[in-house]
């Protein structure tokens, strides 16, 4: 089952440093998304592709973060300057707009812990 | 912005009773969908409702959405121990939200036997 897969898992790193994680969506998911989930909450929508273009993108989401899908396939978020409080799960979601609803389909999330 | 509630925060039940989480938004919504988290797990889909005062069944689920389509609710009947997680609402605004979803802020189940 080739499923919505991100690396890494796990993430640990210092205050300061850059981070990038990636995420290989279904085979043929047009749409990706970026969420982030703290412990207790909700995921929390950062932004969406539409094949290679960027189409929204939360106001939560600072300069410090980017995030490109090149090819229209994969994607990666990068956080720079990594901050105690982007200690979090980074969730990636993909869907198809060949189908009705958009039914979003999770990917196990990078739990990334500054320090 | 756009806020997504939901009641009760947590609900310890004992097996066989039943649960009711209930999701209310501050926008009109286009539509609903709702997803199970096991505990260390991720989102999953579970469905995604669509008209005014829709009911939709899935086995011992029961989802309902308000005719104003800003809230809805998921029953489930003699829960289980394996209903145990988090379920999250999440919806579209109906306008000026573009594709985002917001979810909401979950509802956390344990089932005891």
């Amino acid at each position: 089952d080739t499923g919505v897969s991100q690396n890494p898992r796990h993430k640990i790193t210092k205050r300061g440093q850059n981070v990038t994680f990636r995420c290989d969506p279904i085979s043929e998911h047009n749409r990706l998304y970026w969420y982030r989930q703290t412990l207790g909450q909700g995921p929390e929508f950062l932004t969406y592709f539409q094949n290679e273009a960027q189409l929204e993108k939360s106001r939560l989401l600072s300069d410090r973060f980017s995030a490109e899908r090149p090819k229209g396939s994969f994607s990666t978020l990068e956080i720079q300057r990594t901050e105690q409080g982007d200690s979090a799960m980074y969730l990636c979601a993909s869907s198809t707009t060949r189908l009705a609803g958009d039914t979003q389909y999770f990917g196990p999330g990078t739990r990334l812990t500054v320090l | 912005g756009q806020q997504v509630m939901q009641i009760p925060q947590y609900q310890h039940v004992q097996e066989g009773e039943d649960f009711t989480t209930y999701c209310n938004s501050s926008t009109t919504l286009s539509n609903i969908q709702w997803y199970k988290q096991r505990p260390g797990g991720h989102p999953v889909f579970l469905i995604q409702l669509v008209k005014s005062g829709e009911v939709k069944k899935q086995k011992r689920l029961t989802f309902q959405f308000g005719e104003a389509k800003k809230n809805s609710s998921l029953h489930i009947t003699a829960t289980q121990t394996t209903d145990v997680g988090t379920y999250f609402c999440a919806g579209r605004r109906l306008t000026g939200g573009g594709n985002k979803l917001t979810f909401g802020t979950g509802t956390q189940l344990k089932v005891e036997l």
